[in-house]
C-alpha cells in the first residue's frame, strides 16, 4: 500500500526558512509526479509545488523564487525548501502524488495519494 | 492562472438526499478536472477525475459530469459518512487551482 509521511514542520520566524520532507512508501518517487498542497487554518487547499518525473519544476506565484521542491531517490524521499518565510505561508502541508492516467488519446492528472501533511506556522 | 469557484459554498442536506455541488472555470479546461472529498482533521480524499472518471473504491453514489467550464459532482443517495467539504481542482494548465470548497452538513 502506498502511503507518505511528511516531517519538518514548526515554528519559524519570518524571514526564516525551514525543510520539508516527506517519506513515501510502496512506490518509487523519482517515477512519479509528486506536489506539495497546503491548507491555512480553517481555509480551503493551495497547490504549491510539483515535480515531474523527469525534473521539471512548477510552482504557485506566492511561492515562485522562495520555494524549491526536490526529491533524494536514493531514500525516496520529497522535499520543499522554504526560504524568506511569511505569516501568509502558515498552513499545514501536505505532500501529495500525481496519479495520471490514460483515456485515449489523452492525458490526466489527479492527486491520488495523500499524506497527513505537517504544520508550518510563521510567526515572531 | 485559471481560477474556479464551486457553488453553493455550504448546503444543508439529509441522509438520503440527492446533492449537486457546481463548479465553474474562469476558461475552458476540457474536463481536465477532479474532485476531491476532506472530512474535518484528515488529508484530502480523490473521488473523481478527467471530470467524471470514478476513483478505485469510491461508492458508486458519486458521479461527476461536464466539460468546458461547468462541471457537477452528484451524490446520489446521501450517507452519514458524506457530510464533509468537496473540492474541485483544475489539471488543465499549470497552476493547478482548487475551487474555494463547499461543504456539506447534515441538516
Amino acid at each position: 500500500e502506498e502511503h507518505l509521511v511528511e516531517s519538518g514542520g514548526g515554528l519559524v520566524q519570518p524571514g526564516g526558512s525551514l525543510r520539508l520532507s516527506c517519506a513515501a512508501s510502496g512506490f518509487t518517487v523519482s517515477s512519479n509526479y509528486m506536489s506539495w498542497v497546503r491548507q491555512a487554518p480553517g481555509k480551503g487547499l493551495e497547490w504549491v509545488s510539483f515535480l515531474h518525473s523527469g525534473g521539471v519544476t512548477y510552482y504557485a506565484d506566492s511561492v515562485k523564487g522562495r520555494f524549491s521542491i526536490s526529491r533524494d531517490n536514493s531514500k525516496n524521499i520529497l522535499f520543499l525548501q522554504m526560504n524568506g518565510l511569511r505569516a501568509e505561508d502558515t498552513a499545514l502541508y501536505y505532500c501529495v502524488r500525481v496519479g495520471t492516467a490514460m483515456i485515449t488519446p489523452y492525458f490526466y492528472y489527479y492527486m491520488d495519494v495523500w499524506g497527513k501533511g505537517t504544520t508550518v506556522t510563521v510567526s515572531s | 492562472d485559471i481560477q474556479l469557484t464551486q457553488s453553493p459554498s455550504f448546503l444543508s442536506a439529509s441522509i438520503g438526499d440527492r446533492v449537486t455541488i457546481t463548479c465553474r472555470a474562469s476558461q475552458g479546461i476540457s474536463n481536465y478536472l477532479a474532485w476531491y472529498q476532506q472530512i474535518p482533521g484528515r488529508a484530502p480524499k480523490l473521488l473523481i477525475y478527467a471530470a467524471s472518471t470514478l476513483h478505485s473504491g469510491v461508492p458508486s453514489r458519486f458521479s461527476g459530469s461536464g466539460s468546458g467550464t461547468e462541471f457537477t459532482l452528484r451524490i446520489s443517495s446521501l450517507q452519514p459518512e458524506d457530510f464533509a467539504t468537496y473540492y474541485c481542482q483544475q489539471l488543465n494548465s499549470y497552476p493547478f487551482t482548487f475551487g474555494p470548497g463547499t461543504k456539506v452538513d447534515i441538516k
